[in-house]
């Protein structure tokens, strides 16, 4: 059974960047069905996803529009992991950041716990 | 990008009542959507997905149907274990998108 596990800092400075680890076992991030994802939730509020990537090796990457500037999402398949750097973060990037998995044609199965990450001086 | 519009908000229920949650698409999702279930203080759980299977080890009283770019979660009999959010998610085309999220909540 996979299992996605994020980490990072819990606190980032405004205007700095924001960076986040999400750790795979029991799966391959290379796997050719699967997009791996990123999703945010401010306190109190909605699910918005932020981006995917594709894990067929392509580097098919997808993001939201309104992140697209400031987010970037890569790999790391030596060490069964993908990341999030999210750029020149403010106060409303405060949110839990969960990572998923995604089957192709069978929605986000596997979450990670999530983590909170705020913005503040 | 294609929109989501979920409803009601909140919705007030008994355990044993039978309850329906919206969501509308603003074009066609050719069938690609997904229920999630979330528990306060924990990560989303894949109910259903292309709009009517069930998610393996998901209790038979959830269901999900389509009317054209209509779709609806129904769960036939409220269980206490049921009180949580539902979210739909159309996963057609990126941007992926969520809806807005019911809260189903206790009379």
């Amino acid at each position: 059974q996979v299992q996605l596990q994020e980490s990072g800092p819990g606190l980032v400075k405004p205007s700095e960047t924001l960076s986040l680890t999400c750790t795979v076992s029991g799966g391959s991030v290379t796997s050719g069905d699967h997009y791996w994802s990123w999703i945010w939730q401010p306190p109190g509020k909605g699910l918005e996803w932020v981006g995917s990537f594709f894990g067929d090796g392509s580097g098919r990457t997808y993001y939201s529009p309104s992140l697209k500037s400031r987010v970037t999402i890569s790999a790391d398949a030596s060490k069964n992991q993908f990341s999030l750097k999210v750029t020149s973060v403010t106060a409303s990037d405060t949110a839990v950041y969960y990572c998923a998995r995604h089957v192709y044609g069978h929605g986000l199965d596997s979450w990670g716990q999530g983590t909170l990450v705020t913005v503040s001086s | 990008d294609i929109q989501m519009t979920q409803s009601p908000s909140t919705l007030t229920a008994s355990v044993g009542d039978r309850v329906t949650i919206t969501c509308r698409a603003s074009q066609s999702i050719n069938n690609w959507l997904a229920w999630y279930q979330q528990k306060p203080g924990k990560a989303p759980k894949l109910l259903i997905y292309k709009v009517s299977s069930l998610e393996s080890g998901v209790p038979s009283r959830f269901s999900g149907s389509e009317s054209g770019t209509e779709f609806t979660l129904t769960i036939s009999s409220l269980q206490p274990d049921d009180f949580a959010t539902y979210y739909c998610q159309q996963y057609n085309s990126f941007p992926w998108m969520f809806g807005q999220g019911t809260k189903v909540e206790i009379k």
